[in-house]
């Protein structure tokens, strides 16, 4: 049971340049999440997904687009980076029943990503 | 738009003393979630408090949630350095699509 993975954990990018990162979880979970960490500014919610087919935008959408078309994976994705999407992104997820801790996330490794 | 305000931002404390991080946000919600996150890695679950009035406790660390103040707690009872990490709350909305609304953190320093 690998619980979140994220792939990759570093990355480098130019400005201009796209990329996918892929989340993974093994938990059977219905929700998913894509967040991203700012020095100072906690984590910010990028987008979200409720289940298979279906995702939403978060608080921090622009720039960002993802797809859920496998309910174990979830993808984030960069068309055209910018230095200000440097950050750690981290992926979560959370089932909908199953046990008192059924309502908490559980977190993904991270990604460190860095735009030129 | 929600917001959730934790104080202190940082905090180092002597080993075996007491103290409080606080974490207020600003609409209504009775789902509040606490997190850990040490140096470089990724976040770990601490407690899940679903009702007013909600206590938990896990080895020196107590949580607590009154959503009439909006207000959830983490109480470290006498400090060890293992403790040292940053705290972050976070908040449920389901009204929203289960969205999280995460804090700035507390980042804690236990000195020996």
């Amino acid at each position: 049971n690998a619980g979140v993975t994220q792939t990759p954990k570093f990355r480098v990018l130019k400005t201009g340049q796209s990329m996918t990162l892929l989340c993974a979880q093994d938990m059977n979970h219905e929700y998913m999440y894509w967040y991203r960490q700012d020095p100072g500014m906690g984590l910010r919610l990028i987008h979200y997904s409720v289940g298979e087919g279906t995702t939403a935008k978060g608080e921090v959408p622009d720039g960002y687009n993802v797809s859920r078309l496998k309910k174990q994976n979830f993808l984030l994705g960069l068309e055209s980076a910018a230095p200000s999407q440097t950050s750690v992104y981290f992926c979560a997820s959370r089932g909908r029943t199953g046990g008192p801790r059924r309502d908490t996330q559980y977190f993904g490794p991270g990604t460190r990503l860095t735009v030129l | 738009e929600l917001k959730v305000e934790q104080n202190p931002l940082f905090l180092s404390m002597q080993e075996g003393k007491n103290y409080t991080i606080y974490c207020n946000y600003s609409t209504t919600s009775d789902r509040l979630y606490w997190y850990r996150q040490d140096p470089g890695k990724s976040l770990e679950s601490l407690f899940v408090l679903l009702s007013n009035g909600a206590v938990k406790q896990e080895g020196r660390l107590m949580a607590s949630l009154d959503t009439k103040a909006r207000l959830s707690t983490l109480h470290i009872t006498a400090a060890v350095h293992d403790l040292s990490a940053t705290y972050f709350c976070a908040v449920g909305l389901s009204n929203t699509g289960n969205q999280f609304y995460f804090g700035t953190g507390t980042s804690l320093t236990v000195i020996p």
